[in-house]
């Protein structure tokens, strides 16, 4: 009954290979969100889909790139990975209707990447 | 642009005592502000909100926050803390020109010694 999921937890890899996470929420919600947490806990906002729609687009290099097959999934494809990719990707959702401002968000348990 | 700061990363506390998380934000207009936790190892878990209506926010395990508009503060506290309240918090503040963005503070540790 998990209710937002991240595949795999750990991810360890050599610089310059191509890696991709994934995430399912079984929340029903419309809008799904990539965080990047580095070593010293800040959080980041990276990318951000709405029933497949990209609608947050960070300042993140061309190397990530997210893909939003349907509204219960975001994946996260990273290309040519470098030492400072190293962080925990959060996948997380949020429900899509109104009142929007209220919306509180709901966080999977990360995917703690490594890059040697 | 809005924003969130959160002054100190650690808090120590005595369990039994009452414990204060420190958050201000910036925002040009009304602020809907958040506090989650983040256990270790784990995902960020939602505590409590604040969109509109009563300064005092209440929210799971206890935990209360108070709105100070004056003050630009949305402070966390719990009136008795546990050991097991031990983790990282976060205060977080929505984007108003786009609620779907959220921004986050650095994150303060709570410490709870028994």
């Amino acid at each position: 009954d998990t209710a937002v999921s991240q595949t795999p937890k750990y991810l360890v890899t050599q610089m310059g290979n191509d890696k991709s996470i994934k995430c399912e929420q079984n929340l029903g919600h419309d809008t799904m969100y990539w965080y990047k947490q580095d070593s010293k806990k800040f959080l980041k906002i990276m990318f951000s889909y709405n029933n497949k729609e990209l609608i947050i687009n960070e300042t993140v290099p061309n190397r990530f790139s997210p893909k939003s097959p349907d509204k219960a999934h975001l994946n996260l494809h990273i290309n040519s990975l470098e030492l400072g990719d190293s962080a925990v990707y959060f996948c997380a959702s949020s429900p899509g209707g109104p009142p929007l401002r209220n919306n509180e968000q709901f966080f999977g348990p990360g995917t703690r990447l490594t890059v040697l | 642009a809005q924003s969130v700061a959160q002054p100190e990363d650690q808090v120590n506390v005595a369990e039994g005592n009452p414990l204060t998380v420190k958050c201000t934000y910036s925002v040009s207009g009304n602020p809907y502000l958040f506090w989650y936790v983040q256990y270790p190892n784990r995902g960020l878990q939602f505590l409590l909100k604040y969109i509109t209506g009563d300064n005092l926010v209440k929210g799971s395990y206890g935990f209360e926050a108070e709105f100070n508009k004056s003050q630009t503060s949305f402070h966390l506290k719990k009136p008795s803390a546990l050991v097991s309240d031990s983790a990282l918090y976060f205060c977080a503040v929505r984007d108003i020109r786009n609620f779907n963005k959220f921004y986050f503070g650095s994150g303060t540790k709570l410490n709870v010694k028994p």
